[in-house]
């Protein structure tokens, strides 16, 4: 079946650092891939999606490019800053059949902005 | 803007009882999704509905059961309750904006459900 990996966290760095979260997927045919972030108690938010090859999706600064041959959505922030402090969950979903499936998690990575 | 609505935000259970879980979807959105997530756990899909029919089904129990109303609100009924159904329970919508493409998923802000 389909399945996402993420890189485990927690994930700790400085503001104005530069982030990385790493996400690869195992799927059949054209998944469209999610970048989701959940703040403490709160829902998921959709941060950014891609949904074919090569597209980039991008929101707020962070960035994700749409892999096909490394199969590889990984997020980006050239400056991070506190406020960005949170899970962040790498998704994916197929369309098969006209469907409304359901995403796919990864285990979602924890990222701690420390001042 | 209007978003996705659930209710109860929390709920306390004992074993062996029963809950039922309401979400009500943002106006216009068809397609309703409902996850589960454990405590430091990614949420698991579980079962989606579109057009008040079941459209997909994921790792839901067999204890568990859902439906999509006329209005398009969601109920998920949870019978038999286990200690390890105690988690945040997320409910989901979309549009659909053509076949094959339900658009995006909105999530509602989750029922935290305890079983004791």
């Amino acid at each position: 079946g389909d399945s996402v990996t993420q890189m485990e966290g927690p994930v700790t760095l400085s503001e104005e650092a530069f982030l990385t979260i790493n996400c690869t997927y195992t799927a059949t045919g054209y998944p469209s891939l999610f970048w989701y972030v959940q703040y403490p108690g709160e829902g998921l938010q959709l941060l950014l999606k891609a949904t074919k090859a090569d597209d980039k999706g991008s929101n707020k600064g962070f960035e994700a490019t749409y892999r096909k041959e490394t199969t590889s959505f990984h997020l980006e922030k050239g400056s991070v800053q506190v406020s960005d402090s949170a899970v962040y969950f790498c998704a994916l979903s197929q369309y098969s059949g006209g469907g409304a499936d359901g995403l796919t998690f990864g285990k979602g990575t924890h990222l701690i902005i420390q001042p | 803007a209007a978003g996705v609505i659930q209710s109860p935000r929390h709920l306390i259970k004992e074993k062996r009882e029963t809950a039922t879980l309401k979400c009500y979807p943002i106006p216009r959105h068809d397609t309703v999704y409902w996850y589960q997530q454990g405590p430091g756990q990614d949420p698991q899909f579980l079962i989606s509905f579109y057009e008040k029919m079941q459209s997909d089904k994921g790792s839901i129990p067999d204890r568990f059961s859902a439906q999509q109303f006329s209005d398009y609100h969601s109920e998920l009924n949870m019978s038999s309750l286990e200690l390890g159904d105690s988690a945040l329970y997320f409910c989901a919508s979309s549009f659909r904006e053509a076949p094959g493409a339900p658009g995006e998923q909105y999530f509602g802000p989750g029922t935290r459900l305890t079983v004791t």
